[in-house]
């Protein structure tokens, strides 16, 4: 049973930096491309950035470049962003997604909620 | 501003048929798949169907979707009110070389 739980969210302020966790289980992690997409407040879903499958692509969105870092530890079955230089929009809801191809985004984790307030 | 276009909100009565359109251009819909996420109040997304009528076990064939084009449908029958959810519209970008998304349709089942 393929499952994804995100953790590594919280309160931060202005300019500050968190680094999020993605723990994948249930599949072959290493065999995918993995996403980040995130919701703010009563607004609808933003695609973050994406890694491809060993690693050594990742792709940001333009509102996030420069600030925000993907990675991933396949020997951890895990999946990382490490946002930086925080700002109050990007507060936000933040899931992980695993990526199927012409499936999109097949399986999501529940999301771990990044408050940025002074 | 979404690069899929979604209308904001549509509602239906119990028994009914509503369809949810998404349109693109022809570097995302016109070129790629487009699949549809559904969420439920207060939960996170889950994929719903995609432009070639796959969809996850458990997803009730009430559910479909179409593409012409640059533009995408996604089609309930037989509404019930616990489809009362968001949609969104998603597809690669060959352009853009990323994920994009709509800016999701609010149903109301009344």
């Amino acid at each position: 049973q393929e499952h994804l739980v995100e953790s590594g969210g919280g309160l931060v302020k202005p300019g500050g930096s968190l680094r999020l966790s993605c723990a994948a289980s249930g599949f072959t992690f290493s065999d995918y491309y993995m996403s980040w997409i995130r919701q703010a407040p009563g607004k609808g879903l933003e695609w973050v950035s994406y890694i491809n499958s060993r690693g050594d692509y990742t792709k940001h969105a333009d509102s996030v470049k420069g600030r925000f870092t993907i990675s991933r530890d396949n020997a951890k079955n895990s999946l990382y962003l490490q946002i930086s230089s925080l700002r109050a929009e990007d507060t936000a809801v933040y899931y992980c997604a695993r990526e199927a191809g012409r499936l999109g985004f097949d399986y999501w984790g529940q999301g771990t909620p990044v408050t940025v307030s002074s | 501003q979404s690069v899929l276009t979604q209308p904001p909100s549509t509602s239906g009565t119990p028994g009914q048929r509503v369809t949810i359109s998404c349109s693109g251009s022809s570097s995302n819909i016109g070129s790629n798949a487009v699949n549809w996420y559904q969420q439920l109040p207060g939960t996170a997304p889950k994929r719903l169907i995609n432009s070639d009528n796959q969809r996850p076990s458990g997803v009730p064939d009430r559910f479909s979707a179409s593409k012409s084009g640059t533009s995408a449908s996604l089609a309930i029958s037989g509404l019930q009110f616990e489809d009362e959810a968001d949609y969104y519209c998603a597809a690669w970008d060959d352009i853009l070389s990323n994920w994009v998304l709509g800016g999701g349709t609010k149903l109301t089942v009344l």
